[in-house]
């Protein structure tokens, strides 16, 4: 069974220039988050859907962040533009909420450099 | 606000038993205690949660003192692909807002 898939893998750009990553959750959650890890430093929550909807943005940067989840399956996660700081590894999750659990199943990471 | 604290690094000897330490001193009621790790270049991995009773499966033990103010992850037989770093975070079911420290980097030594 395939489990979260994002991509990029990696990704460098120049400040100022936009980027945009995908994410496919598992089959069948209905949960899916956006997460930031800086280096040495745990995941940080971005965003969090229900379905399409965005119940948690409160972390989101959004003078430049911003994210969609159409149809309630697959998201995208875009940034425009990219400061310097933005560079980080950004995670994407997925969740069957309704089972009341806190078990994420994270993929494997977008690294994003800017230079 | 950090709800956890764990020792930001620890060694263990390949074979022997790995315990991970958190203090979890403001856990409210209905806070599960919900342990991930992160293997290098990967996303984080649930190991196993917990209320109030010891818990064990395939991975790991989770031992939460009767107070529920901290909590002990046990690796039994260390191998060194349980190299990673380990968080532990507490988690309120109506909020669903799981958050991470910096958790612990455990090294298993060959």
């Amino acid at each position: 069974e395939a489990g979260v898939v994002q991509s990029p893998r990696y990704k460098i750009i120049e400040k100022k220039q936009p980027v945009a990553f995908w994410c496919n959750p598992i089959s069948g959650h209905n949960t899916l988050y956006w997460y930031r890890q800086n280096l040495g430093q745990g995941p940080e929550l971005l965003i969090r859907y229900e379905n399409e909807e965005a119940v948690d943005d409160s972390q989101l940067p959004k003078d430049r962040f911003s994210a969609e989840r159409l149809k309630g399956v697959d998201s995208t996660l875009k940034i425009q533009p990219a400061e310097l700081g933005d560079s980080a590894v950004y995670l994407c999750a997925s969740s069957f909420f309704s089972a009341n659990t806190g078990e994420l199943f994270f993929g494997e990471g977008s690294r994003l450099t800017v230079l | 606000d950090a709800k956890t604290t764990q020792p930001p690094s620890m060694d263990c000897a390949e074979g022997r038993a790995a315990n991970l330490p958190c203090n979890h001193s403001t856990i409210s009621g209905n806070e599960y205690v919900y342990w991930y790790r992160q293997i290098h270049s990967q996303g984080p991995q649930y190991i196993i949660h917990g209320l109030k009773n010891n818990e064990t499966n395939e991975m790991a033990s989770l031992i939460i003192t009767e107070d529920r103010k901290s909590s002990t992850l046990i690796l039994p037989h260390a191998t060194l692909r349980d190299t990673a770093v380990y968080y532990c975070t507490v988690i309120n079911f109506g909020n669903e807002k799981l958050t991470f420290g910096t958790g612990t980097r455990l090294t298993i030594i060959p």
